[in-house]
């Protein structure tokens, strides 16, 4: 299993350009999350989702959309990139089927916006 | 704002020596977990304690949960240079099944050999 993989690696974007950062998992987790970590800072939830169709916000969802139309991806769409939205982008994914509930991590996407 | 909040922020210590990180949290929760980072990586998942637990071991981990003090402590023992990372602790607060955590801040663990 190659667990979470996200794309791009790397970003560099200008202030009002919109993207969308991809992230797929192939452990059949019905759970997605995204997340994002400045310099010195913990984890910010910025969307979650429980299933196919189904998101909900975390903690800082502005500037941010996201769907869910099957298990396996949840993509992450900037609407219009602004500097206080360079970060590390980072996706994870868990199972109820787990006893301990234990999110799986993506490697990350390092975001720059100029 | 951050639901966990880790204390230290930063840790220094030898080799073979233990490494103790508190968590403080705000609001109720049905468990805690820890996580670790290495160098900007994602993060990996150490150990989690349910809400009616008040120790877990897991290897060199030892997690305590004191609920009316909304506060969890991680001690890694006999540390050594590989566990030099950032630890985080996180907590469910929307009770979605783990799937919607609360990160603190972190404690940066750096052990020399």
């Amino acid at each position: 299993n190659a667990g979470v993989t996200q794309t791009p690696k790397f970003q560099v974007l200008k202030t009002g350009q919109s993207m969308t950062l991809q992230c797929a998992q192939d452990m059949n987790h019905e759970y997605m999350s995204w997340y994002r970590q400045d310099p010195g800072m913990g984890l910010r939830l910025i969307h979650y989702s429980v299933g196919a169709g189904i998101t909900d916000q975390g903690e800082v969802p502005n500037g941010y959309n996201v769907s869910r139309s099957t298990t396996e991806d949840f993509p992450l769409r900037l609407l219009s990139a602004a500097p206080s939205q360079t970060s590390v982008y980072f996706c994870a994914s868990s199972t109820t089927g787990g006893q301990d509930y234990e999110q799986y991590f993506g490697p990350g996407t390092r975001l720059t916006v100029t | 704002s951050q639901q966990g909040e880790e204390d230290p922020q930063a840790l220094s210590i030898q080799e073979g020596e233990n490494a103790t990180m508190n968590c403080s949290y705000k609001t109720s929760i049905n468990n805690l977990q820890w996580y670790r980072q290495n160098s900007g990586r994602g993060l990996v998942h150490l150990i989690l304690i349910r809400s009616n637990e008040r120790e877990k071991h897991s290897g060199r981990l030892r997690v305590t949960l004191d609920t009316s003090k909304k506060s969890s402590s991680l001690l890694i023992t006999a540390s050594r240079a590989a566990d030099t990372a950032s630890y985080f602790c996180a907590t469910d607060p929307y009770n979605q099944a783990g799937t919607a955590l609360i990160f603190g801040k972190g404690t940066t663990l750096s052990v020399s050999s």
